[in-house]
């Protein structure tokens, strides 16, 4: 099993900008989660995908969108960034409701 | 959702058993008590799940209570590996999750293990 990788690991990026956030699951999983974890904190549930739609949301703006792909590999888009996007986004995958989620290392977003 | 209470950091020497307590005492009746931990770093990672009984697996035991409102993960021999924060997350549903597989996160404990 290759695990859950996410790409960059690091990126810094302007105020207003926009970003893409990539993952790719681990083999068999077909649900893609995405979280966001401030510094100190436990991650926030962003949004979930199953097979290509997105099927739970979480507490975030709409400038925070997400994509799943035929081979569940997924995409975090967020428009005009904000300070406070500032953070660890993490990518977790899953085979399903009665299985654990296995993350990945994050990527470690600086909004400047 | 659930709300849970942990301390907010611990110790353990290396070996020796480590016993982490969750109070869930909002817990409903159909949601499962799932334990995570995030070594420094590092995504989190799953450890064990339950529902009613207490459950082992090659990582960690859970301990449930019979009212379910408070669990205890146990790590039979800590080792410095085993130095993570701890998440309890009750939710809907087996291993993977709560309603639409969200696992909402708290505070955590923050384990620490000494040589």
């Amino acid at each position: 099993e290759t695990g859950v990788t996410q790409s960059p690991t690091h990126l810094i990026k302007t105020r207003g900008q926009q970003v893409t956030l990539r993952c790719s699951s681990q083999s068999g999983h077909n649900t893609v989660s995405w979280y966001q974890q401030a510094l100190g904190q436990g991650p926030q549930f962003i949004f979930q995908y199953y097979r290509e739609e997105e099927n739970g949301r979480g507490n975030f703006p709409p400038r925070f969108s997400g994509l799943q792909f035929p081979n569940y590999s997924s995409e975090l888009n967020v428009n005009a960034l904000e300070l406070d996007d500032s953070a660890l986004y993490l990518c977790a995958s899953s085979r399903g409701q009665n299985y654990g989620y296995t993350f990945g290392s994050g990527t470690r977003l600086t909004v400047v | 959702d659930a709300k849970t209470t942990q301390p907010n950091s611990m110790e353990s020497n290396e070996e020796e058993p480590v016993h982490l307590p969750c109070n869930h005492s909002t817990i409903s009746g159909t949601d499962y008590i799932h334990w995570y931990r995030q070594l420094p770093s590092q995504g989190p990672e799953y450890v064990i799940h339950g529902l009613t009984s207490n459950v082992n697996n090659r990582m960690a035991s859970l301990a449930i209570a019979e009212d379910r409102k408070s669990s205890t993960l146990i790590l039979h021999r800590a080792t410095l590996r085993d130095a993570a924060v701890y998440y309890c997350i009750p939710g809907v549903g087996g291993a993977g999750g709560t309603s639409y597989g969200k696992l909402t996160f708290g505070q955590g404990t923050i384990l620490t293990v000494h040589p």
